[in-house]
């Protein structure tokens, strides 16, 4: 069965400082990746996706993830946080494109002043 | 557009009872899924409805149920309520097919349970 795993429960960055994320998946073929961020009390917020093509995907907020097949992994990157990127993180796959979604535990971000 | 929308945003039960939450997805979009958030297992999927069929159910018991309406509005059942049930629960809607499959959330019914 497919799954996702998120290494980092917690991840506390000081702001300005670079962040990476980790992610990652158990799945034999190439599966569509999702990134999401949640903030407190609220729905989730999709920052990027991957369906096929080039494998360092663009998303919102000037987050930007990586897709590495040899490594089953999908990190999401940003070269400089801010405070409003405290949240919560998740990563999710679907293995089709009717599928259902799985998401992983999530990372809950705190950034230091 | 406006987003996905969902109803109530807070609900207190008693055990036993069975509550019924409400999601109306973004127009256009033909697909809805349902999620249950808790701090201990995070997020898990409930199911997904398509064109008011139930396309996708993830490992619930059959006190959780669902459906879909004509106009792709959803509803989530859920009887027999136990503390256990408490979290935040989340609707999603998306096209559900095709190259653009991404999810949009709604702000989550907060149920709990005592």
């Amino acid at each position: 069965a497919q799954s996702v795993t998120q290494p980092d429960i917690h991840i506390t960055v000081s702001e300005g400082a670079s962040l990476e994320l980790r992610c990652n998946y158990s799945y034999g073929a190439t599966p569509y990746l999702f990134w999401y961020v949640q903030s407190p009390g609220q729905g989730l917020q999709l920052l990027l996706k991957y369906f096929s093509g080039d494998t360092l995907v663009q998303g919102i907020k000037g987050f930007e993830a990586e897709f590495k097949r040899s490594q089953s992994s999908f990190n999401l990157r940003k070269p400089s946080v801010h405070w409003s990127d405290a949240a919560e993180y998740f990563c999710a796959v679907g293995l089709s494109r009717g599928d259902k979604i799985i998401f992983g535990k999530g990372t809950r971000l705190h950034i230091l002043p | 557009k406006a987003g996905v929308t969902q109803t109530p945003r807070y609900l207190i039960k008693t055990r036993g009872q069975q509550v019924t939450l409400s999601c109306s997805p973004i127009s256009g979009h033909r697909s809805v899924s349902w999620y249950q958030q808790t701090p201990g297992q995070g997020l898990q999927f409930l199911f997904e409805y398509f064109s008011e069929t139930q396309r996708n159910k993830g490992n619930f018991p059959g006190r959780f149920s669902g459906r879909q309406f004509s106009n792709s509005r959803s509803e989530m059942n859920v009887s027999t309520l136990e503390l256990g049930d408490s979290a935040l629960y989340l609707c999603a809607s998306s096209q559900g097919q095709g190259k653009h499959n991404e999810q949009f959330f709604g702000p989550g019914t907060r149920l709990t349970v005592l």
